[in-house]
C-alpha cells in the first residue's frame, strides 16, 4: 500500500485557471512534507512543510499542511504554460529513512 | 562549484548488456540515493547508501547493483536481469541525518534497444 498518495494523477487546465494538487500520507514517524516541480530533468525544490496550518508562499504558488487530516495541498493561481510539469510530493520520516515519493501529478496548462 | 554530476546524460545499450551509470558529488554528503522514473511517473527508490562501504535496497532493487567505495561516488549498474531498464535515472545526496534535504543530479536517460 502506498504511503504517499497524490491526486489527481493528471490534470489539464487553461491558462489563468487556479489548480489545487493534493498529497495524503501515512502518519507514523512523520517529520516533513516536501513539494517539487519537475520539467523533463531533475526535480526542483518548491516547499518543505513541517508545521500544520502555516501557509508557505512563493509567487503564485502556495502550500499548506494539515497534520490532523494527514494531507497537504499545493495551490497554483493564474496558471501559465510554464507551470506545465510533474509535481511531486515526498514525505520525510524520522530517523535516516529515505524520502517516500508519491506518483506525482502531471499538470498541463494550455493556452 | 559544489554539486552532483551524472554521466552520461543519454545512454543507449543493447538488450542483455550490463551498463554502469556514474554519480559523483563534491558536497561532502554522507548519504546517496538512486531513483528510477518512468514516463509520467514519480520517483522509485532503487538503492541508497548512508555511509561508505554500506548500502541498502530500496523498493525496486532487483536487477540493479551498486557500490560505495568512496564517499563522493555511488555508481549504479543496470544488469541484464533487469527486465525493463529503459527509464530516467536520478541520483541524489543528502547530509547525514537530513534525508529531507535532497540534492539531485541532472539524471541519465537510459534506452535499451
Amino acid at each position: 500500500e502506498d504511503k504517499v498518495v497524490q491526486s489527481p494523477l493528471s490534470l489539464v487546465v487553461h491558462e489563468g485557471d487556479t489548480v489545487t494538487l493534493n498529497c495524503s500520507y501515512e502518519v507514523t514517524n512523520f517529520r516533513s512534507l516536501l513539494w517539487y516541480k519537475q520539467e523533463k530533468k531533475a526535480p526542483t525544490f518548491l516547499f518543505m512543510l513541517t508545521s500544520s496550518g502555516i501557509e508557505k508562499k512563493s509567487g503564485r504558488l502556495s502550500s499548506i499542511l494539515d497534520k490532523k487530516e494527514l494531507f497537504s495541498i499545493l495551490n497554483i493561481t493564474a496558471t501559465q504554460t510554464g507551470d506545465s510539469a510533474i509535481y511531486l510530493c515526498a514525505v520525510g520520516y524520522a530517523g535516516n529513512t529515505p524520502l517516500v515519493f508519491g506518483k506525482g501529478t502531471r499538470l498541463s496548462v494550455i493556452a | 562549484d559544489g554539486g552532483i554530476t551524472q554521466s552520461p546524460k543519454y545512454l543507449f545499450r543493447k538488450e542483455g548488456q550490463n551498463v554502469t551509470l556514474s554519480c559523483e558529488q563534491n558536497l561532502n554528503h554522507d548519504a546517496m540515493y538512486w531513483y528510477r522514473q518512468d514516463p509520467g511517473q514519480g520517483l522509485r527508490l532503487i538503492y541508497y547508501s548512508q555511509i561508505v562501504n554500506d548500502f541498502q535496497k530500496g523498493d525496486i532493487a532487483e536487477g540493479y547493483s551498486v557500490s560505495r567505495e568512496k564517499k563522493e561516488s555511488f555508481p549504479l549498474t543496470v544488469t541484464s536481469a533487469q527486465k525493463n531498464p529503459t527509464a530516467f535515472y536520478l541520483c541524489a545526496s543528502t547530509p547525514q541525518g537530513r534525508t529531507d534535504t535532497q540534492y539531485f543530479g541532472p539524471g541519465t536517460r537510459l534506452t535499451v534497444l
